[in-house]
């Protein structure tokens, strides 16, 4: 079946690294987004990785795939009170076109 | 480039009336999809179109429909409404034509409450 599961808040100090998690079931995940919304506002993706990746880098966000265990995390180095919204991943199925199957967010609070 | 844009913005209400969303995708942009967000569900898929076709559906009643235009703007009729019908509906587009990669855009949302 479907089903994205996100641990539902996350909070740190400015300056640290946050970790935020993920797991998914479908095998068949082809593409897994990572999106931010902030309050009052739309979703703006992040970053995204390819299911036969295991990593991968852009600026200060790293994310890691775990495909054995369908486990996906972003990692943001240097984390600024800017960074503080609701983080959600999601997946794409191979064969969905358009549907993009998303977890309950993450709410990242970064404290001065 | 223009972003995604969703009118109205906020909409309130009352239960049995029907409502209508408007979004108008990125130029150039062929496919549409629709979300609901709520606190309890979170974000949920709605359907999607592509070049005025629906091409996926998700879990929610026939209340709920839509179509898309030929300049690919996208509208969602919701009837009948209900309480629980009260939720940020969100439109993305997609440059997308075929599967895999999706990289959607979304618009900021129509805050649509039923009283």
């Amino acid at each position: 079946g479907e089903d994205v599961e996100q641990s539902l808040f996350l909070s740190v100090r400015e300056g640290d690294s946050s970790v935020i998690n993920c797991t998914y079931t479908d095998s068949s995940s082809t593409y897994l987004y990572w999106y931010k919304q902030e309050p009052g506002a739309g979703l703006q993706l992040l970053t995204y990785i390819f299911s036969n990746m295991d990593m991968k880098q852009d600026q200060r966000l790293t994310v890691l795939l775990n495909k054995k265990d369908k486990h996906l995390s972003l990692r943001i180095a240097d984390t600024q009170t800017g960074d503080s919204a609701i983080y959600f991943c999601a997946e794409s199925i191979d064969n969905q076109g358009g549907k993009l199957i998303f977890g309950q967010g993450t709410e990242l609070s970064v404290k001065p | 480039k223009a972003g995604v844009t969703q009118t109205p913005r906020y909409l309130i209400k009352t239960r049995g009336q029907q409502v209508t969303l408007s979004c108008s995708p990125i130029s150039g942009h062929r496919s549409v999809s629709w979300y609901q967000q709520t606190p309890g569900q979170g974000l949920q898929f709605l359907f999607e179109y592509f070049s005025e076709t629906q091409r996926n559906k998700g879990n929610f009643p026939g209340r709920f429909s839509g179509r898309q235009f030929s300049n690919s703007r996208s509208e969602m009729n919701v009837s009948t409404l209900e309480l629980g019908d009260s939720a940020l509906y969100l439109c993305a587009s997609s440059s997308t034509t075929g599967l895999g990669h999706n990289e959607q855009f979304f618009g900021p949302g129509t805050r649509l409450t039923v009283l």
